[in-house]
């Protein structure tokens, strides 16, 4: 069973600031690495899905960036919102390509 | 595109019962898989299928079934229903199974209880 590890598991900030959260992966026979973001009481939905090592994507606030060598993406949000409570999952294929493996998430949850 | 559709949304079954969760999907997507998601415990991987009448093992896949005779449909069969598998259901599906860096898409879930 794949190890993935995230980093902190929930996270409370106020409105405004930015934060960022770490996930961890084998670095051997890497394919690719998804983040998806899942509010409460919906379905997971994807933000980003990032392949080379020192890929950089960005959509609004979050961003992301990745170290294959060392098996470890970061993700940040820029001046976070209310709407940005949720948590944040990490996904990556290695080993198999076919195989999604997901870490346990970290919650967010941003005070007004 | 409806994306992918689960039935039922919530169910109660005794222990032993038997039932199917139902999962379609309109995108002919190649690859879809089933999770099921526990506090503390993350997504984790039941059954997976890369393609019609292909299917093979999750993480966890003791005490579940699956086929799938047409690329949109992939049920999942609880043969004898435990307590341990009260849990949120969820079916994925994505384009190839083969492409790593495809966009998986979620169903809404299937909330089951097992008394």
């Amino acid at each position: 069973i794949l190890n993935v590890e995230q980093s902190p598991q929930s996270l409370h900030v106020q409105e405004g600031d930015s934060t960022n959260f770490t996930c961890s992966f084998p670095s051997s026979n890497f394919y690719a690495l998804h983040w998806y973001r899942w509010e409460t009481a919906k379905s997971p939905e994807a933000l980003f899905v990032m392949t080379l090592n020192g890929d950089e994507k960005k959509k609004g606030r979050i961003s992301a960036t990745l170290n294959t060598k060392e098996g470890y993406s970061y993700l940040y949000i820029k001046g976070s919102q209310p709407e940005d409570s949720a948590t944040y999952l990490c996904a990556p294929h290695t080993g198999t390509a076919s195989k999604l493996t997901f870490g346990t998430g970290t919650r967010l949850q941003v005070m007004l | 595109n409806a994306g992918v559709t689960q039935t039922p949304k919530f169910q109660v079954l005794k222990t032993g019962q038997s039932m199917t969760l139902q999962c379609a999907q309109d995108m002919n997507h190649e690859y879809m898989s089933w999770y099921r998601q526990d506090p503390g415990m993350g997504l984790r991987l039941i059954h997976y299928s890369v393609g019609a009448g292909i299917t093979d093992q999750g993480e966890v896949p003791n005490g579940y079934n699956v086929s799938r005779s047409t690329t949109e449909d992939f049920p999942l069969r609880l043969l004898s229903a435990a307590p341990s598998q009260t849990s949120v259901y969820f079916c994925a599906s994505r384009n190839s199974g083969g492409a790593p860096q495809e966009t998986q898409y979620f169903g809404p879930g299937t909330r089951l209880l097992v008394l």
